[in-house]
């Protein structure tokens, strides 16, 4: 079966400096990988997607992932971040052995931007 | 152009009880998921409707059961509530063929509280 892990729980970051988020994701078979942010009281909205091709994923807001099928790996990257960017990250999987229609997600990364 | 609409936004409940919950897809969407989110947690699949069964379950109790109606609305009920039932219930739908692919919508979900 397959998992998820978000290697923080939080990541304090000060305004306009460079941010990553890691995710690892445990898989024997073919995957399509997600991030997705939650802000207080809402529901989740995609940021980016990784289905095949090119391992360099540009998304909203200046967000981008790279996947590292060695590395088992697609951690979040954004150069500048902003206050408005302070939320919760979710990184997603989902298998061939689910049918791509389960997605298992990881615990979530609080990302705290102060100025 | 109306997103997924989730009712009730929060409910209490009593041990014991049992509750419904209502999930209404984005326009053009034909197939709705469930998901659990406990508090601190990333969101856990509970199952997936489409054409008015339920395609996947996840690793939940058959207290748990869902419906889906002709118009591609869905309910989930929960039966015996139990205190760890407590989270927010978020509804995501997808359009037809979307194999996973990320074309989820997600909800603002549901907030339960069992006491």
């Amino acid at each position: 079966a397959q998992s998820v892990t978000q290697l923080d729980s939080q990541v304090p970051v000060f305004e306009e400096a460079p941010v990553e988020l890691r995710c690892n994701y445990s898989s024997s078979v073919s995957v399509y990988l997600f991030w997705y942010v939650q802000y207080p009281n809402q529901g989740l909205q995609l940021l980016l997607k990784y289905l095949s091709g090119s391992t360099l994923v540009k998304g909203i807001n200046g967000f981008e992932a790279e996947f590292n099928k060695s590395q088992t790996s697609f951690h979040l990257r954004k150069p500048s971040v902003h206050i408005s960017d302070t939320a919760e990250y979710f990184c997603a999987v989902g298998s061939m052995n689910t049918g791509f229609q389960k997605l298992v997600f990881g615990t979530g990364t609080r990302l705290l931007v102060s100025p | 152009d109306a997103g997924v609409t989730q009712s009730p936004t929060h409910l209490i409940k009593t041990r014991g009880q049992q509750v419904t919950l209502r999930c209404s897809p984005k326009s053009g969407h034909d197939t709705v998921s469930w998901y659990q989110q406990a508090l601190g947690q990333g969101p856990q699949f509970i199952f997936q409707y489409y054409e008015e069964e339920e395609r996947q379950r996840g690793n939940f109790p058959d207290r748990f059961s869902g419906h889906q109606f002709p118009n591609y609305s869905s309910e989930l009920n929960v039966n015996a509530l139990l205190l760890g039932d407590s989270a927010l219930y978020l509804c995501a739908s997808s359009p037809p063929a979307d194999l996973g692919r990320g074309g989820y919508t997600f909800g603002s979900g549901t907030r339960l509280t069992v006491v």
